[in-house]
């Protein structure tokens, strides 16, 4: 098994720019987050979907889309990418509440 | 308070010491409690699971006191492939917040031959 892949896994955007990161689970997992993660700041969460057809903010949600296209597979959406949007983009499923969290290889994204 | 801290080291101990990584949450609510390790440019990944009576995992013991939320790792017999950042995660309670997990920014790891 895979686990939890991500697409891309770089990626330089021009300000301005738009981009979809891709993220796909084959663990059965019902539940799928977005976090991004910066120097000296820690994982923070963007964006989670507890079930298919639910998701909800967290932490930093501005200037990021998600959509939860099925059980596998939970996007996310750069509309107009910013310079403060440089980072490090991890997915990663859960199979249940109160669970683990595992994790994809991540997505290093540069804006310039 | 922040909802999970930390001391962000970094720890520079002998190979074969013994090492102790602490860690505090703020929520009386949460519920799971975990420890990750993440390796420099790698995704975290699970290292163990914290139980309330204490869990054990070869070299690594996790303890959990809820009264004081505090919770500790310790390893032991430390090897050069224990070097990384260690994460102390914990859950946000129950309902919605069973679903939502609170890291810790690490504490680094540095074991030296």
């Amino acid at each position: 098994n895979a686990g939890v892949t991500q697409t891309p896994k770089f990626q330089v955007l021009k300000t301005g720019q738009s981009m979809t990161l891709q993220c796909a689970q084959d663990m059965n997992h019902n539940s799928m987050y977005w976090y991004r993660q910066d120097p000296g700041m820690g994982l923070r969460l963007i964006y989670y979907s507890a079930s298919e057809g639910t998701t909800d903010k967290g932490e930093v949600p501005n200037g990021y889309n998600v959509s939860r296209l099925n059980k596998r597979e939970f996007s996310l959406r750069l509309e107009s990418a910013a310079p403060s949007q440089t980072s490090v983009y991890f997915c990663a499923s859960m199979v249940a509440g109160n669970q683990p969290q595992h994790f994809g290889d991540g997505t290093r994204l540069s804006i310039l | 308070r922040k909802e999970v801290e930390q001391d962000p080291g970094p720890f520079n101990v002998p190979e074969g010491a013994t090492v102790a990584f602490n860690c505090t949450y703020s929520n009386s609510a949460s519920q799971s409690f975990f420890w990750y390790r993440q390796d420099c440019r790698k995704e975290p990944k699970l290292l163990m699971s914290v139980y309330s009576s204490g869990n054990e995992d070869g070299r690594f013991t996790a303890q959990l006191n809820r009264a004081s939320q505090y919770i500790s790792l310790l390893i032991r017999d430390s090897k050069l492939s224990d070097s990384a950042t260690y994460l102390c995660v914990v859950n946000r309670g129950s309902g919605a917040g069973s679903y939502q997990l609170t890291f810790g920014k690490g504490t680094k790891l540095s074991v030296i031959p």
